[in-house]
């Protein structure tokens, strides 16, 4: 079965940038959307975007001009970048699948990883 | 902008039903929307539940349902049991390629 498996560093100095990656095992990057997904500690989640495995991506337009996404194939993960991180970017980091390549697709993020903590602090 | 409503809590009885609801703070939610819907136990990562307004993930008990109630999305848990006491997430597409979540609904069972 498809799984999902966030990795990157657990701490990130206010300005810096955050990094991480999504390992995909079990099946093809390749045919799919892919989000990363975000919670902040006691709160809700947010999309932060998604990627195509083409490399086409869609960002949340709040978060626009720090985020950028990319896939690659040949090791079958995909990446986050954010920059200038503040404290309100301190969150538990989700990466699912979007199944949504059309209209009889699910349109839902049917496959989750763990979650991976991120804490901006100095 | 779109903006995801959710009732912020609810209770229910063991045994009893309840309805869920994902509105849009303009407008009224429609299949264009595709219409989500995601169960998250503290320290766990979002469980799929429904997809397509009322199509049932693989494993989710039959006890949950979806439809559109009105202008909303709706989930309805009829026979609820004590694990059902989660957090509930909707999820509606926002325009853009951009999927939007709901607050949150923390449902308890007692």
């Amino acid at each position: 079965q498809v799984q999902l498996q966030e990795s990157g560093p657990g701490l990130v100095k206010p300005s810096e940038t955050l990094s991480l990656t999504c390992s995909v095992s079990g099946d093809s990057i390749t045919g799919y959307y892919w989000s990363w997904i975000r919670q902040p500690a006691g709160k809700g989640l947010e999309c932060i975007g998604r990627i195509y495995s083409s490399g086409s991506a869609d960002y949340k337009p709040s978060l626009k001009s720090r985020v950028t996404m990319s896939v690659d194939t040949s090791k079958n993960h995909f990446s986050l970048r954010l920059t200038s991180v503040t404290a309100a970017d301190t969150a538990v980091y989700y990466c699912a699948r979007l199944a949504a390549t059309g209209p009889s697709d699910k349109n839902a993020f049917d496959i989750w990883g763990r979650g991976t903590v991120v804490t901006v602090s100095s | 902008q779109t903006v995801v409503t959710q009732e912020p809590s609810f209770s229910v009885s063991p045994g009893g039903t309840v309805t869920l609801t994902c509105g849009l703070s303009s407008g009224s939610v429609s299949t264009s929307h595709h219409p989500s819907w995601y169960q998250q136990t503290p320290g766990q990562a979002p469980r799929t539940l429904m997809y397509r307004i009322n199509i049932r993930s693989s494993g989710v008990p039959g006890r949950f349902s979806g439809s559109i109630l009105g202008n909303k999305a709706a989930l309805t848990i009829t026979g609820a049991q004590a694990d059902d006491e989660s957090d509930y997430y909707c999820a509606l597409y926002g325009g853009g390629g951009i999927w939007v979540f709901g607050g949150g609904t923390k449902l308890t069972v007692l």
